[in-house]
């Protein structure tokens, strides 16, 4: 019974380097979110994700940022030529579905900490 | 602009007592709240959820939800020191996206 899967667990980055991050979601689960925490900071939730679907991206930087939830395969977080400042722990969480009554209970990965030197 | 406000702490307690976590939040339209546990350099938990007013008791965790007063709880009794982390408040709005507050630390002296 597998959890959500992130990889790589850490990622270091040179300044103009390109991150990508990957989720695989909890088996069962179609709906997919990122998020993003700065040390000693609450979580920011960047994108929502469905599969071959952004459902609602306004948490994403305008620029550098995409992210990418295909029929096949894992969602993806890129980071396109990647700053000091994107440096953080990226986190992605998976929930099976969300009812007409609200429940919305989101299921966390490991998270990857990307260093960017 | 919808959020969820918590004490960000440390809030410290001894063995065995009871500690007690608060977070308001400002959007009425929220249909869902969450609490979730984290530890240092780990990923959240979800520990609790709770949709309706009033209290929701899991072991040792009871939840508790006012929303004509906008605000959630969280008790933990006979808290341990295995207790001392982080707690994110999170509420649901039903506009696919769920609001963290920045969470209250709390430490339990042994």
């Amino acid at each position: 019974n597998a959890g959500v899967m992130q990889n790589p667990r850490h990622l270091v980055r040179r300044r103009g380097q390109e991150a990508r991050l990957r989720c695989s979601p909890m088996k069962g689960h179609s709906h997919v979110y990122w998020y993003r925490q700065l040390p000693e900071e609450g979580l920011k939730f960047m994108v929502y994700l469905q599969k071959e679907n952004i459902i609602d991206e306004s948490g994403m930087p305008k620029e550098r940022f995409s992210a990418e939830f295909p029929k096949e395969g894992p969602s993806i977080l890129r980071i396109q030529q990647v700053v000091r400042g994107d440096s953080a722990a990226y986190f992605c969480a998976s929930s099976p579905r969300v009812l007409a009554g609200g429940s919305n209970e989101q299921y966390f990965g490991p998270g990857t900490r990307l260093t960017v030197t | 602009q919808k959020e969820v406000e918590q004490n960000s702490g440390p809030l410290s307690v001894p063995e065995g007592a009871i500690a007690s976590l608060n977070c308001t939040y400002s959007d009425r339209g929220s249909q869902s709240f969450f609490w979730y546990r984290q530890y240092s350099g780990k990923s959240p938990e979800l520990i609790m959820s709770i949709y309706s007013n009033g209290d929701k008791e899991d072991g040792r965790f009871t939840a508790q939800l006012n929303k004509a007063s906008q605000y959630v709880s969280l008790l933990i009794r006979d808290s341990q020191p295995s207790d001392s982390a982080t707690y994110l408040c999170a509420g649901y709005t039903g506009g696919f996206k769920t609001i963290f507050g920045a969470g209250t630390r709390l430490f339990v002296k042994a």
